[in-house]
Parts: C-alpha cells; structure tokens; sequence
C-alpha cells in the first residue's frame, strides 16, 4: 500500500511552547490529509480535515486555534499545537488518500507521541 | 460517530483462525465496512473492506451478512504478530470521503 510518513515519531516539549508534526505522503499526492488524537488505552479520535490550498476543517470540540493545520503542498500536512500544556499529551496521527487512484482506503502514518513536560 | 459494535477482546490460537465479529445494524445502503487494524504504539493498517460482497485479499477476508447488518473479518491462519486492536469501521464513501470515525475495536490476543 501507500506510504505516509510522520516526522517526528517522538517529541518531547515544554509546558507553553508549540511543537509542529510533520505528515507526508512518500509515493502519491494527496489533496485530502486527517488528523487524528489517540489517548492511551482508548481509540483514534478525528480532530480535523487538511485541506490543500485552503483552511482546515475541524471537527466538533477541536479548537482551531490550538491545533493549526498547513495543507501546502500535495504531499504534506503539517499539525502545530499551540501553547502545548500536559494535556495536550498524546499520540497524534495522520492519514492520507492516493487522489489519483480510485482506491478508496487510507493509508495511516506511523504516529507522533508527544509528551508535555 | 461509530456505527459498529464489537467485542472488546478475543483470544485465539497461533495457526487456528480468527473470526471478528462486527454489528453494524444501521448501516445504509451507501455505507461500505472498512477493516483496519492498530499494532501497539503504531499507526492503524488497513486489512479490507466491501460493500455487500465477500472480499478476501492476502491478509484477511471479509464476510458481510445478505442484510449487511453485521460482518465477520477472517484471519485464516493467526500468528503471533496478528496481536492487535481491529477496527471495523462503516463509512459513506460519498458524503464522508476518507473520514474514519473509530469505534472502541476488538482486542485480539493471539497465543503460542
């Protein structure tokens, strides 16, 4: 299947800076990039829609200004949060769709664990 | 918004098959199942996924009921690295393109 890649795959910040994860799409463009939370012990949630060349599209409860989404090129999606506190804690991921196929199932990237010290 | 119920944890056998169960009752006439599954600590990976036919690729396949009410995801011959949280998921490939809304998964412990 398609790759998608996360960068970092660990990241370990302090209470109050922000810290920007980086998802790209190795072997297809992808015009359509999802984020996605996931707290320990419990499932994937959605928080936002990437779109390229125009604003994110966030879902109910997700605060935009706290989770900033970049869609600049076909091929990356970046999620910066904001102000992070130890709450913000979590394993984030992104998923992708080869465009150009009519294959409709997503492809996951490895996942980011961020840690608010 | 998961539309689908499954069981929290499963157990089978290395080298016996393992049946998943899935019950999505309200499932629309445009909505396919989706199978995914998430090994511990990385990215979910997608195993299958239909509409009203059974589908069978190289990992899994997939057994939908003729109301399509409920599925059953089938690992033939479960190994050790099967070990993993399966998701089974109901998507409206129109109105929804690409969203997943995860449900809680099935657990399934594979043991030597």
């Amino acid at each position: 299947g398609a790759v998608v890649s996360q960068h970092p795959s660990r990241v370990i910040c302090k209470s109050g800076t922000s810290v920007k994860i980086e998802c790209r799409s190795l072997d297809f463009q992808a015009t359509t990039m999802f984020w996605y939370r996931q707290f320990p012990k419990q499932s994937l949630m959605l928080m936002a829609t990437s779109n390229e060349g125009s604003k994110a599209t966030y879902e109910q409860g997700v605060e935009k200004d706290k989770f900033l989404i970049n869609h600049a090129s076909l091929t990356l999606s970046t999620l910066t949060v904001t102000s992070a506190h130890p709450e913000d804690s979590s394993f984030y991921i992104c998923s992708a769709r080869d465009a150009q196929t009519k294959n409709t199932e997503a492809f996951f990237g490895q996942g980011t664990r961020l840690t608010v010290v | 918004d998961a539309k689908t119920t499954q069981p929290t944890s499963m157990d089978c056998a290395e080298g016996r098959a393992a049946n998943l169960p899935c019950n999505h009752s309200t499932i629309s006439g445009n909505e396919y199942v989706y199978w995914y599954r998430q090994i511990h600590s990385q990215g979910p990976q997608y195993i299958i996924h239909g509409l009203k036919n059974n589908e069978t690729n190289e990992m899994a396949s997939l057994i939908i009921t003729e109301d399509r009410k409920s599925s059953t995801l089938i690992l033939p011959h479960a190994t050790l690295r099967d070990t993993a949280v399966y998701y089974c998921i109901v998507r409206d490939d129109i109105y929804n393109f690409n969203k997943f809304y995860f449900g809680s998964g099935t657990k399934l412990n594979v043991k030597p």
